[in-house]
């Protein structure tokens, strides 16, 4: 049981390029997040997907795009990256109806130069 | 916008001390609370949630609620050096039990 996991680890972009971050679950979980955190501002979220086909914006959505594959998977996509997306990004889930309490992959550290 | 309040730190307390984390919240609506533990460099892990108001006991934390105040509390007894860490007050949105707010951490170091 791994529980969630995020590919990959870390990675180096150059302003304008595109990536995708990918995030799984195996806990058979409704709900998937995607947060960026930085220095002093706590988790923001970015999008995240109540249910297998549905997504909702978060808190600071503008510049990245997500997927919800099936019910494991849930990815997010950088289409043309800026320094301001320097961060380090973590995929959540959790099970919806009852306690909604999140649990968190390892992350993502993201630098754009 | 729902906003979580936190004290940023960071707070020091000696080893063996009671270390007092708190967290005000401002939707009224909400009706889970969450405390997260992060370490330097990891992932947040939650360590507590509360529902209700009052106290909830686990080990040496201790949750408290009072929706009146919109306040939660974390209590962590008999500090350790491991316990050392930000820590994460969270909230569910009243209009979407799914999504949770954070508050900006605290930052605890327990001194031996």
């Amino acid at each position: 049981n791994a529980g969630v996991t995020q590919t990959p680890k870390f990675q180096v972009l150059k302003t304008g390029q595109s990536m995708t971050l990918q995030c799984a679950q195996d806990m058979n979980h409704n709900s998937m997040y995607w947060y960026r955190q930085d220095p002093g501002m706590g988790l923001r979220l970015i999008y995240y997907s109540a249910s297998e086909g549905t997504t909702d914006k978060g808190e600071v959505p503008n510049g990245y795009n997500v997927s919800r594959l099936n019910k494991r998977e849930f990815s997010l996509r950088l289409e043309s990256a800026a320094p301001s997306q320097t961060s380090v990004y973590f995929c959540a889930s959790s099970q919806s109806g009852t306690t909604y309490e999140q649990y968190f992959g390892p992350g993502t550290r993201l630098t754009v130069t | 916008q729902k906003e979580v309040e936190q004290n940023s730190g960071p707070l020091s307390v000696p080893e063996g001390a009671i270390a007092s984390l708190n967290c005000t919240y401002s939707d009224r609506g909400s009706q889970s609370f969450f405390w997260y533990r992060q370490y330097s460099g990891k992932s947040p892990e939650l360590i507590m949630f509360i529902y209700s108001n009052g106290d909830k006991e686990d080990g040496r934390f201790t949750a408290q609620l009072n929706k009146a105040s919109q306040y939660v509390s974390l209590l962590i007894r008999d500090s350790q050096p491991s316990d050392s860490a930000t820590y994460l007050c969270a909230v569910n949105s009243e209009t979407s039990y799914d999504k949770v707010i954070f508050g900006p951490g605290t930052s605890l170091s327990v001194i031996p």
